[in-house]
């Protein structure tokens, strides 16, 4: 198993540019959530989902996008970026009812 | 609503001490509670978790903790760090059945003195 991947690893966009941050798991898990870390902050979650087709919004929604298609992928999309949302990005799973979630290694995005 | 405190941003200890790295938390319901670990420029990896039943928890990497509900701490131990256990640490809480992901704390950075 390859557990949850993440792509890209590094990204710089500049103020205003779109893009998608990607998010695969290939654990059958029915939920799946986007979190950012800053600093200080701990991590924040985004958006989350509890299974394909439905979508919900979490502590920190603002600017951001995501739709959950299929059970294994998770994509979150950044409308125009802003320097704000320069962070580290982790995609996480879990079994519903546990909520034991597994990470994936994370996205580093710079805006500037 | 829901939160998680971890009191100490750093703590340092010298390699073959004991360690223990505090968690408080706030929380409605019987909690579901996690540590995880995160290496410099690395994801998050889980050391344990309670849900429930024994209220002392055993993990990877020799890692413990203690659930007390009295106190509503999940305080984490190690009888003996190793340099290699030099990260970030994060307690997370939540609940089981629930679609709200966890809570985090703020995290400790542990330093590890040769």
């Amino acid at each position: 198993n390859a557990g949850v991947t993440q792509t890209p690893k590094f990204q710089v966009l500049k103020t205003g540019q779109s893009m998608t941050l990607q998010c695969a798991q290939d654990m059958n898990h029915e939920y799946m959530s986007w979190y950012r870390q800053d600093p200080g902050m701990g991590l924040r979650l985004i958006h989350y989902s509890v299974g394909a087709g439905i979508t919900d919004q979490g502590e920190v929604p603002n600017g951001y996008n995501v739709s959950r298609s299929t059970t294994e992928d998770f994509p979150l999309r950044l409308l125009s970026a802003a320097p704000s949302q320069t962070s580290v990005y982790f995609c996480a799973s879990s079994y519903i009812h546990n909520n034991e979630q597994f990470f994936g290694p994370g996205t580093r995005l710079t805006v500037l | 609503a829901q939160s998680v405190t971890q009191p100490d941003i750093h703590i340092t200890v010298s390699e073959g001490a004991s360690l223990e790295l505090r968690c408080n938390y706030s929380y409605g319901a019987t909690p579901y509670l996690f540590w995880y670990v995160q290496s410099p420029g690395q994801g998050l990896q889980l050391l344990l978790k309670y849900f429930s039943g024994d209220t002392l928890v055993q993990g990877i990497k020799g890692f413990e903790a203690e659930f007390k509900r009295s106190q509503s701490s999940f305080n984490l131990r190690k009888p003996s760090v190793h340099w290699s256990d030099a990260a970030e640490y994060f307690c997370a809480v939540g609940e089981g059945g629930g679609a709200d992901g966890l809570t985090f704390g703020k995290g400790t950075h542990l330093i590890i003195q040769p």
